[in-house]
């Protein structure tokens, strides 16, 4: 069973305020990393899908690094606004059929 | 454009029920996948499937089987529901790996 950890389990952020969290993953067989936003009483969308080291995604105010030679992913969002409020999944591919192994998630709470 | 599709979205069963969850794709996506989310555990995955006609165990498969007998549709049964299988249900397909979740259904076992 593959470790992929998320922390912090949950963050309090003012709005306004810019925030971070992290993933981490196996350094060994990685094949890529995903982000998910996952609102509650909805399903878990895609944010991202990162394959190479190094590389930076950016989609308006989040943005995600990738580091596959240390395992692990940064997830940054700048300008908090309510409605960033979720839980944040990463997700570990090893290349496989099976698919994805999440963490556990980062929720984040945007507070007016 | 309807996306991924459960049914039923809540349940309750008594312990030694049994019952299917159905899953529906109209994205003509080879994978499917159903994973159960309890709190603090996040998304496990239970079985999956690469095609029509396949089926695979995932991380937690006991207590459950599953059925693809069309592409569109990836069915999860329990034969005899327990308490330990209260949770909440996401059926997933994928697209060059890109998850695509249905809203969940919430099953309680009593």
């Amino acid at each position: 069973i593959l470790n992929v950890e998320q922390s912090p389990q949950s963050l309090h952020v003012q709005e306004g305020d810019s925030t971070n969290f992290t993933c981490s993953f196996p350094s060994s067989n990685f094949y890529a990393l995903h982000w998910y936003r996952w609102e509650t009483a909805k399903s878990p969308e895609a944010l991202f899908v990162m394959t190479l080291n190094g590389d930076e995604k950016k989609k308006g105010r989040i943005s995600a690094t990738l580091n596959t030679k240390e395992g692990y992913s940064y997830l940054y969002i700048k300008g908090s606004q309510p409605e960033d409020s979720a839980t944040y999944l990463c997700a570990f591919s090893g290349g496989g059929a099976d698919g994805l192994t999440f963490g556990k998630g980062t929720h984040l709470i945007i507070q007016p | 454009n309807a996306g991924v599709t459960q049914t039923p979205k809540f349940r309750v069963l008594k312990t030694g029920q049994s019952m299917t969850l159905l899953c529906a794709q109209d994205m003509n996506h080879e994978y499917m996948y159903w994973y159960r989310q309890d709190p603090g555990m996040g998304l496990r995955l239970i079985h999956y499937s690469v095609g029509e006609g396949t089926t695979a165990k995932g991380e937690v498969p006991d207590g459950y089987n599953v059925s693809r007998l069309k592409k569109q549709n990836f069915l999860l049964g329990l034969e005899s529901a327990a308490p330990s299988q209260t949770s909440v249900y996401f059926c997933a397909s994928s697209y060059f790996e890109e998850l695509f979740f249905g809203e969940g259904s919430r099953l309680t076992v009593l």
